[in-house]
């Protein structure tokens, strides 16, 4: 699966929008973008994935470069409770021998 | 979301005892399921791949004899830390995929805090 990069910290005020870049130059056609976080001492949070097209739920909203080698995870209207580290991933769409792994991540920090 | 529940959220044993760590897929069936382990300030490490009905596949540098994972059935999963050691203290989170190719999705527990005296 490709790498990722991620900025180690970025910070918000509350009620704006959280813009969260992830870098993954080295992508493949049939790789998908994932993002989760994790907020202290709990297990981490599936927030929403996509392959190609702009993907958009209840969470957040995913923007993928047309390239593919870049991607944002927006949090519209960011809240205090949305401070804990956002980690984005990739992998290969088919499953099966898919090994999860996570980097270090972004820590975000909602400041009021 | 789907939720898999973790089983216990800490526990703090005396050196040398084995704790037995649980994870269910409380509303769906899991083939497949992930064992980590994160120090402070780390990012997750994961340990093992836990397949139901067959043994586990641990990373590289992971003790199998020392962290016995069983995964009898699609719904539970047990990672068991024989002869812990302080060392081992740490935070053991759990996953579960649920759903297969452009649906797949990974659910997490709420992970175990374990100390060891």
């Amino acid at each position: 699966d490709a790498k990722t990069t991620q900025p180690p910290s970025m910070d918000c005020a509350e009620g704006r929008a959280a813009n969260l870049p992830c870098n993954h130059s080295t992508i493949s056609g049939n790789e998908y973008v994932y993002w989760y976080r994790q907020i202290h001492s709990q297990g981490p949070q599936y927030i929403i994935h996509g392959l190609k097209n702009n993907e958009t739920n209840e969470m957040a909203s995913l923007i993928i470069t047309e390239d593919r080698k870049s991607s944002t995870l927006t949090l519209p209207h960011a809240t205090l409770r949305d401070t804990a580290v956002y980690y984005c991933i990739v992998r290969v769409g088919a499953g099966g021998s898919y090994i999860p792994t996570f980097g270090r991540g972004t820590s975000l920090i909602v400041h009021p | 979301g789907a939720v898999v529940s973790q089983h216990p959220s800490r526990v703090i044993c005396k050196s040398g005892t084995s704790v037995k760590i649980e994870c269910r897929s409380l509303d769906f069936q899991a083939t497949t399921m992930f064992w980590y382990r994160q120090f402070p300030k780390q990012s997750l490490m994961l340990m093992a791949t836990s397949n139901e009905g067959s043994k586990a596949t641990y990373e590289q540098g992971v003790e199998k004899d020392k962290f016995l994972i069983n995964h009898a059935s699609l719904t539970l999963s047990t990672l068991t830390v024989t002869s812990a050691h302080p060392e081992d203290s740490s935070f053991y989170i759990c996953s579960a995929r649920e759903g297969a190719g452009a649906g797949e999705k990974l659910f997490f527990g709420s992970g175990t805090q374990l100390s060891v005296l």
